[in-house]
This record gives structure tokens, sequence and C-alpha cells, in this order.
């Protein structure tokens, strides 16, 4: 069955840290696509990234950085030099892409809860 | 307004009331999402519209009762809940839904219910 991981249920750090948010899944699909998502205390999630299984690139964006390891089932989540900003839930998620007859789901880790303190 | 606005943010009904939820989103797109979001759990799909259309129920109790008129609003009507029930209650759209793509969501700040 599919399944992601955020073994880190909160994560306390000082402003200019860098900190690593973990994403372990597990699937039986070849072809499949995964997501990182930020909730602010706002309440909305802000879609962050989308990458599929084929693209083992790693991602930079700014302060963001992704790091997508097939052979560990990992993508981990790294902010540098963090700001207050940041602190928020961080959630991983999980899509496959369906064979004939079934609709994909989004499998969501229970997320991280970031903190940043000044 | 941008994005996906969601109506109230919070409230707080009786087991007995009815209300709803409205959701819209501004963005043009196609398909639209409801989720709840309780403590500890993941997030849960509830009900999937495609062009207006119902394409996912994901076993949510009648109690529930969604409705999208048209592409850019989306409505849940609650009657009868239980206090389990409350949550934080998420709408979401996205470009599409079919088959094939997976299209990145756009959240609404969600509706805190909390039911008495």
């Amino acid at each position: 069955a599919q399944k992601v991981t955020q073994a880190q249920t909160e994560i306390s750090v000082v402003e200019k840290e860098d900190v690593t948010l973990d994403c372990v899944y597990e699937t039986r699909d070849t072809t499949y696509y995964l997501f990182w998502y930020k909730q602010p205390p706002s309440g909305e999630l802000v879609f962050l990234i989308r990458r599929n299984s084929f693209d083992e690139q790693n991602e930079i964006s700014g302060r963001y950085s992704w790091n997508f390891q097939k052979s560990t089932s990992s993508f981990n989540f790294t902010i540098t030099a963090s700001q207050v900003v940041d602190s928020a839930v961080y959630f991983c998620a999980l899509s496959e892409v369906p064979t004939a007859g079934n609709n994909r789901k989004l499998i969501w880790g229970l997320g991280t809860s970031l903190a940043v303190n000044p | 307004e941008t994005g996906v606005t969601q109506t109230p943010r919070h409230l707080v009904m009786g087991m007995t009331n009815k209300k709803s939820l409205k959701c819209e989103q501004h963005l043009g797109h196609n398909a639209m999402y409801w989720y709840k979001q309780s403590a500890k759990k993941p997030l849960e799909l509830m009900f999937v519209y495609s062009l207006e259309e119902r394409v996912e129920n994901n076993s949510v109790p009648s109690r529930f009762s969604p409705e999208c008129p048209n592409s850019s609003h989306l409505f849940l009507h609650l009657h009868t809940l239980q206090p389990e029930d409350s949550a934080l209650y998420l709408c979401a759209s996205s470009q599409d839904y079919w088959r094939g793509q997976i299209y990145e969501q756009y959240f609404g700040p969600g509706t805190r219910l909390t039911v008495t």
C-alpha cells in the first residue's frame, strides 16, 4: 500500500539555521508524483513543488531545495538560512498515476511543524 | 479577490443545525475539492468535482452534501453533524482533473468547524 511518512512531528530552529524536513514514501508503482505543501498559521495549504518519479534531479528555488532519492524512497526538503516567516506545517504527499479504472489519490503525510525562532 | 476563498472562516453549530460552507475560486480552474483536516490524521479527500460533475465521493457520510453549481463555486451543506465532525474543512481547486495528469492544487484558508 502507498504510504508517506514524515517522522519529524515538530522541529524548532533559530533564525538563519538550515533545516531539513524528511519525507519517506512507499509505493509499488514505477510512475508516481511527489509534492510538498506549506500550511502557514492562516490555514491555506500552499503548493511548493511537484516532482515525477522519472526526474531525480535535485531542485533549488531560492532558499528552498529538494533532494529526491529513489534508492531510499525519500524526498527531503531543506530550507537554507531559515526565517521566522518559514514557520508553518509542511506536508509531503504522494500521488500515483492511475491505471485504467482507478482514480488517482494524493496520499498525505501527517506533516512537520516547523517553528523558526528569532 | 484572488485565489481560493472560503466563508465562513469559523463556524460553531449544534448537532441539529443546518449550515453551508462556501468556496469560490478565481483561478479559472475546472476542478474543485473538499478536504477534511483533523488533528493527528492525514488530510482526507471528501469530494471532487470536475466541470461541475462529481467524480469522487470517498465514503463520506450523507450528513455532508456537496453542491457545485458552476466551476467557480463549491458548497458543502451540513446537517445533523456529530462532534467528531469538528475539523478544518479545506477547499481546493486545480486546473483540471483527469487520469494521466497530476495537477497541483490551490487551497483556500479553510473553515474551522466546531460541532457542539
